[in-house]
């Protein structure tokens, strides 16, 4: 199984400051299409997780611009350029270049 | 909108087996990809299965033993059913609707299962 790796496990962030999120894949998610098979979801407290980003780098319907993907092979990056208090939750990485797909453990957001 | 209504008991009693059910709406189970994830504090978010649109499952091997996942396409119903559970299938379960590029655009909103005597 490919193994996604996500430091660190908590990120402290003033609102209106950028954030970066971290994920390392144990194998390269880049496909002979071009496509990197990286994913991003945010998980709200208490609710379900929602795609933010697919492919590495393409936002999903309806998600703010604030939001961006970056990245290829192993290493990958969510950037939020202007965080928001209601960007608080765990964001995971997942991995969908091969089944078992696999999630990173969670960074977990909060406002300072 | 599409929208994914999992349900089934709450509680499961160790080596009996557990069944849920997702009811999907807004959208056809014999198009995409229709998969199972569960989240647990112990083993956080893990791909279970998913249904091809013809309806032939992908199981993880971690759980292929255990594990069917099927359809109903006239009720539009998914269907996840896992023997022989123990304390460590305690978990929520949520069905999803996953892209053909893998990525998992549509969750439930979850349903927590609790293995206990």
């Amino acid at each position: 199984d490919i193994v996604m790796t996500q430091p660190p496990l908590s990120l402290p962030v003033t609102p209106g400051e950028p954030a970066s999120i971290s994920c390392r894949s144990s194998q390269s998610l880049l496909y002979s299409n071009g496509n990197n098979y990286l994913d991003w979801y945010l998980q709200r407290p208490g609710q379900s997780p929602q795609l933010l980003i697919y492919l590495g780098s393409y936002r999903a319907s309806g998600v703010p611009d604030r939001f961006s993907g970056s990245g290829s092979g192993t290493d990958f990056t969510l950037t939020i350029s202007r965080v928001e208090a209601g960007d608080v939750g765990i964001y995971y990485c997942m991995q969908a270049l091969q089944t078992p797909y696999t999630f990173g453990q969670g960074t977990k957001l909060e406002i300072k | 909108q599409v929208q994914l209504q999992e349900s089934g008991p709450g509680l499961v009693k160790p080596s009996e087996t557990l069944s849920l059910t997702c009811t999907v709406s807004g959208d056809s189970i014999t198009s995409n990809h229709w998969s199972w994830i569960r989240q647990s504090p112990e083993k956080g978010l893990e791909w279970i299965a998913y249904l091809y649109p013809g309806g032939a499952p992908k199981y993880n091997p971690s759980f292929q033993s255990r594990v069917v996942i099927s359809r109903d396409t006239s009720k539009s119903h998914l269907y996840l059913r896992i023997a022989s559970v123990t304390a460590a299938d305690t978990a929520v379960y949520y069905c999803a609707r996953t892209t053909v590029q893998g990525s998992t655009d549509v969750w439930g909103q979850g349903a927590l299962v609790t293995v206990s005597s």
